[in-house]
């Protein structure tokens, strides 16, 4: 079974510029995260999708950042203008379904941002 | 609040002998743990879960503890390998989080050959 894919896996940019990662969740699974991890951190949960809604978007910053998942499989996070604090590893995760339970999310490799 | 830390940032062993990974956690509500496993480069990895009618599950090499009295968590690794090196997060659900989970800082478990 395929895994989470992402990409690009580097990115550098200039403070102010803008930025986008895109995400392929493993095949049939509905449900889609963007986490932000910081060096030394844990992931951060930005974003949830169940299909193509969103679950959950509550810490993520919307003055800046956007996320999309039109057809309901491939996602997009973009940051416009980029801060320097958001140079961050970008991770994509996905699960079979969000029920009663914990569903367990499988990571992709994510990407790594840098901001100058 | 939603927080959950780790008493050790960074664990040296000598190959082959045990290892513990601790972990506090500040939220009575939340009833699923997991422990994931992260390699430089690489996103988390799911290691093994438990939910808090239990305390304690085995997998192959590793046990997790969990004790509510004193909200904490453990991981347990046998036999530690060079491969074992990463860090490792644990991480916390609960029912008002829907599937939502809340990572704590993390742990460098580094291996001595």
């Amino acid at each position: 079974e395929a895994g989470v894919a992402q990409s690009p896996r580097y990115k550098i940019i200039e403070k102010r510029q803008s930025v986008a990662f895109w995400c392929n969740p493993i095949s049939g699974h509905a449900t889609l995260y963007w986490y932000q991890q910081i060096l030394g951190q844990g992931p951060k949960l930005l974003i949830q999708f169940q299909n193509n809604g969103v679950v959950d978007d509550s810490q993520l910053p919307k003055d800046r950042f956007s996320a999309e998942r039109l057809k309901g499989v491939d996602s997009t996070l973009k940051i416009q203008p980029a801060k320097l604090e958001d140079s961050a590893v970008y991770l994509c995760a996905s699960s079979s379904r969000t029920s009663l339970g914990y569903n367990e999310q499988f990571f992709g490799p994510g990407t790594r941002l840098t901001v100058l | 609040g939603e927080s959950v830390g780790l008493h050790l940032p960074t664990l040296s062993v000598q190959e082959g002998d045990n290892s513990i990974i601790n972990c506090a956690y500040s939220n009575s509500a939340s009833d699923y743990f997991i422990w994931y496993k992260q390699e430089s480069g690489k996103g988390p990895q799911f290691i093994i879960d438990i939910r808090s009618n239990m305390d304690k599950r085995q997998g192959q090499r590793v046990t997790v503890l969990l004790n509510k009295t004193v909200k904490h968590l453990s991981l347990q690794i046998a036999a530690t390998q060079p491969g074992d090196s990463a860090v490792y997060f644990c991480a916390e659900n609960g029912r008002e989080y829907g599937n939502k989970l809340v990572f704590g800082a993390g742990t460098i478990l580094r291996v001595k050959s």
